[in-house]
């Protein structure tokens, strides 16, 4: 099973500003087959990201995917008060799928 | 438009036995997996497993195999996700989901999401 490690646990920003967040994979995800949810309380998760770096439809050029191997990143720039949310990792590149354990991204 | 509509909020006593749905609209819902996702209240994402519809095949995560099972029925378009004896632990929200297709290639990564059914377990 691959482990997914987000980190940090919690990020706290102003308006304006860009967001990194990690995922760190035990093992390499086949074909960078990684995706990137936001959850906001009370909803479903919303995909952003698919393939490490394909935005899904709808999803603003402020949210951008990168990495390979064991090593992914979401960067969010220009940080708007809408993206205080949870976001989560997910990799489907081995059975059984597996997630992050998120991070909480939060707009001072 | 595409979309998975889930029953409602269940309570139910340890040892008891329960079925939540899953019902599929809007696409040929045989030839999309299912995907079913638990999230205990404050805490993160847990992959359950997955049916694909057009012919019962059933994959479990090692977490959940043996406590519960996944079913379908095409003539209704509805997906199931069973327990025969619930315990306290099973207490969460389940969603169901629907991978992503895009120019014919899948990506089972979940665009379509039900919008969760809450399971309450509790004497």
């Amino acid at each position: 099973e691959i482990v997914l490690t987000q980190s940090p646990g919690t990020l706290s920003l102003s308006p304006g500003e860009r967001a990194t967040l990690s995922c760190r994979a035990s093992q390499s995800v086949s074909r960078n087959y990684l995706g990137w949810y936001q959850q906001k309380p009370g909803q479903a998760p919303r995909l952003l990201i698919y393939a490490a770096s394909t935005r899904a439809t709808g999803i603003p050029d402020r949210f951008s995917g990168s990495g390979s191997g064991t090593d992914f990143t979401l960067t969010i720039n220009r940080l708007e008060s809408e993206d205080s949310a949870v976001y989560y990792c997910q990799q489907y590149g081995g059975f059984p799928r597996t997630f992050g354990q998120g991070t909480r991204v939060e707009i001072k | 438009e595409v979309q998975l509509v889930q029953s409602g909020a269940e309570v139910k006593k340890p040892g008891e036995s329960l079925k939540i749905s899953c019902k599929g609209s809007g696409y040929d819902f045989s030839t999309y997996w299912i995907t079913w996702v638990r999230q205990v209240p404050g805490k993160g994402l847990e992959w359950m497993g997955v049916i694909f519809p057009g012919d019962s095949d059933t994959r479990y995560s090692p977490s959940f195999q043996g406590h519960l099972s996944m079913s379908v029925d095409k003539s209704t378009n509805t997906a199931y996700l069973q327990w025969s004896s619930l315990k306290a632990s099973d207490t969460a929200m389940y969603y169901c989901a629907r991978h992503l297709a895009v120019a014919g290639y899948n990506h089972y990564v979940f665009n379509i999401w039900g919008q969760g059914t809450m399971v309450t377990v509790s004497s």
